[in-house]
């Protein structure tokens, strides 16, 4: 694989399941992020981890949770879903944090909680 | 609070050239980004302005007035794979990005 890969594509689930999206790059990148994107807004940081074994809270962190056990991989856990975690879910990479450096996305997550 | 104003829509015709404006308040400037994204797809880097003035990128460029709060990306020769939404983003003073709504640009033939 070469850059960020997100699993699953898409998804459909019932309010109240619990629910991981995937996230794994192969880019080496230290920092990497969690997005969702809703219709008329701008991306919204959810959780970010500046380098392995580290992570911290964005803009609209509840709901959520994050690990980062190794440099690769960086799932993002809905514990319990509900409707308005309906969304389009970004998983990003760059190189550092607390830096300029670029953030790389992958191809998205669409998720529908019903 | 920190906020990023881009136009919701733009529509161009095809060979023309078509600027889309950034205006923002944030908490401290580390530089700001331009993103393309195309529909049903990920955002992808188009440019980094931290200095004034104007940055040229073969057919797109970057402005930014730091004094002004103000950016803007100016495309030129305008083809139809331009039709995208494009994401003006301002990494304020915790080295943290804050981004705009987005601004749809949709080319005419």
């Amino acid at each position: 694989i070469a850059g960020i890969t997100q699993a699953p594509t898409s998804q459909i689930l019932a309010a109240g399941r619990r629910m991981t999206l995937r996230c794994t790059q192969d880019m080496r990148h230290n920092a990497m992020y969690w997005y969702r994107q809703d219709l008329g807004l701008g991306l919204r940081l959810i959780h970010y981890s500046n380098t392995a074994g580290t992570t911290g809270k964005g803009e609209v962190p509840d709901g959520y949770s994050v690990s980062r056990a190794n440099t690769d991989d960086f799932p993002l856990t809905l514990a319990s879903a509900v409707p308005s975690q309906t969304s389009v879910y970004f998983c990003a990479s760059s190189v550092t944090s607390g830096d300029t450096d670029t953030q790389y996305f992958g191809p998205g997550t669409r998720l529908t909680v019903l | 609070g920190q906020n990023i104003d881009q136009p919701t829509e733009m529509t161009a015709t095809e060979g023309a050239i078509v600027q889309i404006n950034c205006t923002y308040q944030t908490s401290g400037f580390n530089g700001l980004f331009w993103y393309q994204q195309h529909a049903g797809e990920a955002p992808t880097f188009l440019s980094y302005n931290v200095l004034d003035g104007l940055e040229e990128k073969g057919r797109f460029s970057s402005f930014l007035s730091r004094s002004k709060g103000y950016s803007y990306l100016l495309l030129k020769e305008l083809q139809m794979k331009d039709s995208a939404s494009y994401l003006c983003a301002v990494l304020d003073s915790n080295y943290q990005l804050i981004w705009g709504a987005g601004t749809k640009l949709i080319i005419k033939p």
